[in-house]
């Protein structure tokens, strides 16, 4: 139980579009999904936290504009890099917890993103 | 300012022999630790939980240890296997913010065969 699915695995594409990446609670609901963003040798690092049916809320420093978050569903969470640039490449995790256990989330499997 | 610290960023330990990674954290307001597993290019899997009311909890070969007053917790792995070579995120949460979790930096830890 608890698994959490990303899609895609890994994408290419070049400079100025967009990618957009799910991340899907297989069997649980979702109320609330994280995005992480991790760089090389380096920490997590959690951008936004999103509840479903409304607005996602943004760490500071990230771009709302430019990465931008839906969680429509109970059990999908869409993230949308926008006009993405070479700075963009990452990659990108997604996580969600189940309602009423609090502390803890269940990871996705990650995206690499690589823009050219 | 790193509220959850890892400050060794890598460890290499004999298999058979006990690794033990460690965790520091200065806010105190957290009440719930998490240590996870990753692996390259994989989202991290869960391994072993603790509340801040207990000071140890174990499960199988995985042990962790939390002193509040020291603000440190740390991950005991025995006897330490070759597939535990990963990278470890210990991770943090207040009750108050519902499941957020700050994670610290990692620790790769290789043991060797």
């Amino acid at each position: 139980g608890a698994v959490v699915s990303q899609h895609p695995s890994r994408v290419i594409c070049k400079s100025g579009t967009s990618v957009k990446i799910e991340c899907r609670s297989l069997d649980f609901q979702a109320t609330t999904m994280f995005w992480y963003r991790q760089f090389p040798k380096q920490s997590l690092m959690l951008m936004a936290t999103s509840n479903e049916g409304s607005k996602a809320t943004y760490e500071q420093g990230v771009e709302k504009d430019k990465f931008l978050i839906n969680h429509a569903s109970l059990t999908l969470s869409t993230l949308t890099v926008t006009s993405a640039h070479p700075e963009d490449s990452s990659f990108y995790i997604c996580s969600a917890s189940i309602a009423g256990q609090l502390n803890e989330q269940f990871f996705g499997p990650g995206t690499r993103l690589t823009v050219l | 300012d790193q509220q959850v610290k890892q400050n060794s960023p890598s460890l290499s330990v004999q298999e058979g022999r006990i690794s033990i990674l460690n965790c520091d954290y200065t806010n105190s307001m957290f009440d719930y630790f998490l240590w996870y597993k990753k692996y390259p290019a994989e989202g991290p899997t869960f391994l072993i939980s603790i509340s801040s009311i207990k000071d140890k909890n174990e499960d199988g070969r995985f042990t962790v240890f939390l002193n509040k007053s020291a603000k440190h917790l740390s991950l005991h792995i025995v006897p330490s296997q070759p597939g535990d070579s990963a990278v470890y995120f210990c991770a943090a949460s207040k009750g108050s913010a519902g499941n957020m979790l700050t994670f610290g930096g990692g620790t790769r830890l290789m043991v060797k065969p």
